[in-house]
């Protein structure tokens, strides 16, 4: 498909576990980036890949999370050792790098139990 | 990380009515602006970009304007329709940087 994928759509999980959450960006997009929305609150910046710089990890909340872009692409967010206020809807994001063209995926509900 | 703040925070209106909302965010260092739409269940959809003072766009009944160097910009809609109930994000960011996103407005139409 032409747009931004993310998988798995609904994630539930138990609290301790380790997560992966997949973007599959539009292709030729150079920009990735990662919110969260959790109850209640508005899209909450994680991270920014933009081509082969150093990604923006500034909005990261714990060392629980990662993210990797491999080969300029597909990007995986991992959380680890999830807890149950890292219960949100993780969305994905790329962009060409500029500010036309920027398009969300569908989102990964997570759940921690 | 911005400070951006969306008022109202929700807003019910009757069909026909004309609506506003206001994004305020810093004005030091602004790139651009953006404005989404979320509905529930769906992706948030682009609305605009704006990136000079004195902007103005308009898609349909949707209009924006943008004042960078006071740091506001607001979102107008006219003839609000059901259709129109969802959620309308404003996001501004630096150079370099992602987009900052605020709460949102959260807009209920009734027919």
């Amino acid at each position: 498909g032409a747009g931004v994928s993310q998988s798995p759509s609904n994630k539930v999980t138990e609290k301790g576990k380790d997560v992966e959450l997949r973007c599959d960006p539009i292709s030729g997009h150079t920009a990735l980036y990662w919110y969260r929305q959790s109850l209640g609150q508005g899209l909450e910046f994680l991270i920014y890949f933009q081509g082969n710089s150093a990604p923006d990890k500034s909005g990261l909340p714990s060392d629980r999370f990662s993210a990797e872009r491999t080969g300029g692409s597909v990007s995986t967010l991992t959380i680890q050792r999830t807890q149950q206020e890292d219960s949100a809807v993780y969305l994905c994001a790329s962009s060409n790098g500029g500010d036309r063209g920027w398009y969300f995926g569908p989102g990964t509900r997570l759940t921690v139990l | 990380i911005l400070n951006v703040e969306q008022s109202p925070q929700s807003l019910h209106v009757q069909e026909g009515d004309s609506t506003n909302f206001t994004c305020s965010f810093p004005s030091s260092n602004f790139y651009a602006l953006h404005w989404y739409r979320w509905e529930t269940a769906k992706s948030p959809e682009a609305l605009f970009v704006m990136t000079l003072n004195g902007d103005e766009k308009k898609k349909g009944r949707i209009s924006a304007t943008l004042n960078t160097k006071e740091g506001y910009s607001y979102l107008y809609i006219k003839g609000s329709q059901p259709e129109d109930s969802a959620t309308y994000l404003c996001a501004p960011r630096q150079a370099g940087t992602a987009l900052i996103f605020g709460k949102g407005t959260t807009l209920s139409v009734s027919s």
